[in-house]
């Protein structure tokens, strides 16, 4: 049983404009959630991240919000450029270990 | 320069010829981990350890082994592998317990 989801596969965004990227998790206990890019043949590098206290961080181009109501996480990217191409996983924390979501290929068009 | 390596790359093996793959980091960090990445499921982690000579089951340790002798590296073993351990390994390290994880570029290992 998945306990952090990300349930589109595959997402496709024009160049300049904005992507969102979802995250769903199902134990209320994550204290900490991250967001992480990977390209290919290489390891992922960390992106931003949230804690359980606050509903919304932002970094340049990249804002995370937090619904806990929902256990709903997401990811904005403004303006999505092309090397923001990349698989993104959301992963949430749970005592010593970070608990992964399936990622989701984000694909920016020219 | 700070970094994760992982060694080898790319490793072909038989069912049963034990291996290791390494991992070490340079950062100076408590907590280090390994994953392997599977396609649909994300990365699933095997085992961690919280500091030298400390260790833990991750979510999919079985057919795994790991020791944690120097704060900088911290090796998988392979036993006696199986095909379906046939995956993409990869390890971290974070300082201070869970968070922000640095990654290694990753093992692809076939077993056959």
């Amino acid at each position: 049983d998945q306990q952090v989801k990300q349930n589109s596969p595959s997402l496709s965004v024009q160049e300049g404009r904005i992507s969102i990227l979802n995250c769903d998790y199902t134990n209320s206990m994550f204290d900490y959630f991250l967001w992480y890019k990977k390209y290919p043949a290489e390891g992922p590098t960390f992106l931003i991240s949230i804690s359980s206290i606050k509903d919304k961080n932002e970094d340049g181009r990249f804002t995370v919000f937090l619904n806990k109501s929902a256990k709903h996480l997401s990811l904005h990217i403004v303006p999505s450029q092309p090397g923001d191409s990349a698989v993104y996983f959301c992963a949430a924390r749970s005592g010593y270990q970070l608990i992964w979501g399936a990622g989701t290929k984000l694909i920016i068009k020219p | 320069e700070a970094q994760v390596t992982q060694n080898p790359r790319y490793l072909i093996t038989v069912t049963g010829k034990k291996l290791t793959v390494t991992c070490s980091q340079n950062m100076n960090h408590e907590y280090m981990s390994w994953y392997r990445q599977d396609p649909g499921l994300g990365l699933r982690q095997i085992y961690y350890s919280m500091n030298v000579e400390v260790t833990d089951k991750g979510d999919v340790p079985e057919g795994y082994k790991v020791s944690r002798k120097e704060k900088r590296n911290f090796p998988l073993i392979l036993e006696s592998p199986s095909p379906n351990q046939t995956s993409l390994y990869f390890c971290a390290s974070s300082a201070g317990g869970v968070g922000e994880q640095y990654f290694g570029p990753g093992t692809r290992l076939t077993v056959t």
